[in-house]
Order: C-alpha cells, then structure tokens, then sequence
C-alpha cells in the first residue's frame, strides 16, 4: 500500500537553529500537508499546499515555517530560528483532492519527532 | 470558532464487549467527520468518514454515527479485542482545515 514517508524520525536541534523536515508523499496526491502534535496534546493543522503554492495556513505557521516542493516528489518543512517551543511531532500528509469538496481521506506519515533543547 | 470535545478519560472495556467513544463538536454542523486511529509515536491512521447527510456508517466491527440535531458522533467497536488498544481521534473540517479532538484512549483488557 503506497505510504507517505518522512525523514527524519527524529531530529534534536539547538535553539535558534535551522530545520528541514522532509517528506514523500504518495505519488498520485495532489494535495499536501503540514500537521504538528505537541506531546499529550491535540493534532494541530499548519498548513496546506497545492500547485506549488500555499493554500492554507494556520495561525501558528508564521513566518519561521516555510514549505517547499523542491522536485517531483519531496515536500519539505523548514523552520528557520528553532524555538523550545517548536518541540513536537511533525506530520506529513497528503490527499488525491481538497479535503473540504470531497472529505477526501488524507494519508499521514509516521511523523518526525523535532527536539529543541 | 469550531471546538471538539473528546472525553479525555481513558475508556477500559473488556475483550468481546462493544466499546463506544464520543465526539461533541460545538459549532456549525460540518459537511463531514472523520474518525482515526493513533497508536503511541505514530501518524494517525484513518478509519471512517461520515457525510452530513449519513445517518450511519459501517466498516467491519467498526460502526459511526452522526447527529447533527445533536452536534454528535459516536463511534462503536463491536466484538472488542486487546489490538483494538489505541487513541481514537475525531476530525472535522472548519474552514478548508482539518481540526481535530484531543482523542479518546481506549483500553481493551484481555
């Protein structure tokens, strides 16, 4: 069953340093996903991208978060100045369509876990 | 804004028995609702999605329903057993963004 993959699984990092998380989502999906979950907490939409652009974001995806979509088939999260508080885990996700025409399923990856210490 | 509530104490059942989880959502009756699983350190997994105008929907042991007169799902495993074990979580969209509840975890004992 095709799946969405991320790397890394988990990545600890200093303060106010640099992150790429990387993700592969399923080949034929058009739409993609940025998720967070803070330990014991609830799952938190960041963003959403279609057609190389954002077409969603969240309140907490400022202006530290980026996406990107470098080539064909990877689709990467960058948060540009780490904070304790970015602490989490990530997930990656895509869809065949827009989720909210169709309530289409979207298809999560294993997350990768981001320590800021 | 749109709010979802769980109950966030554990749900113990035993093996065999049908195990049923709620999910309370405050505002706008949403144009769909999604149910997922998430076990320890993993993405969730999706289970079931209930449109608006469904009344009920079935997937093997696995049963949701929907009222909007009541802003409620209830989601029902029927037949129980230990693998069942995980955190089961409710999704609903608001505003082309999918937002979720805190999960109910749920303990099937042998």
């Amino acid at each position: 069953e095709p799946e969405v993959t991320q790397t890394p699984s988990h990545q600890v990092t200093q303060m106010g340093q640099e992150v790429i998380l990387r993700c592969v989502p399923i080949s034929n999906h058009l739409y993609f996903y940025w998720y967070r979950q803070i330990l014991g907490q609830k799952v938190e939409f960041l963003v959403s991208f279609y057609n190389n652009e954002i077409s969603e974001k969240s309140e907490i995806f400022d202006d530290q978060f980026s996406v990107e979509r470098p080539d064909g088939s990877n689709f990467t999260l960058k948060i540009r100045s780490t904070k304790l508080e970015d602490s989490a885990m990530y997930f990656c996700a895509s869809s065949e369509t827009v989720l909210p025409s169709s309530g289409n399923t979207i298809y999560f990856g294993e997350g990768s876990w981001l320590t800021v210490v | 804004s749109q709010k979802i509530e769980q109950n966030s104490e554990a749900l113990n059942i035993q093996e065999g028995k049908t195990a049923t989880l709620t999910c309370n959502y405050t505002n706008y009756s949403p144009a769909y609702l999604q149910w997922y699983r998430q076990d320890p350190g993993r993405g969730p997994v999706f289970l079931l999605l209930i449109r608006e105008n469904e009344k009920e929907k079935r997937k093997e042991r696995l049963k949701v329903t929907f009222d909007t007169t009541l802003k409620q799902s209830l989601f029902h495993i029927t037949a129980s057993q230990p693998a069942d074990s995980a955190t089961y979580l409710c999704a609903l969209e608001s505003n082309y963004q999918l937002i979720w509840g805190a999960g109910t975890k749920l303990i099937i004992k042998p």
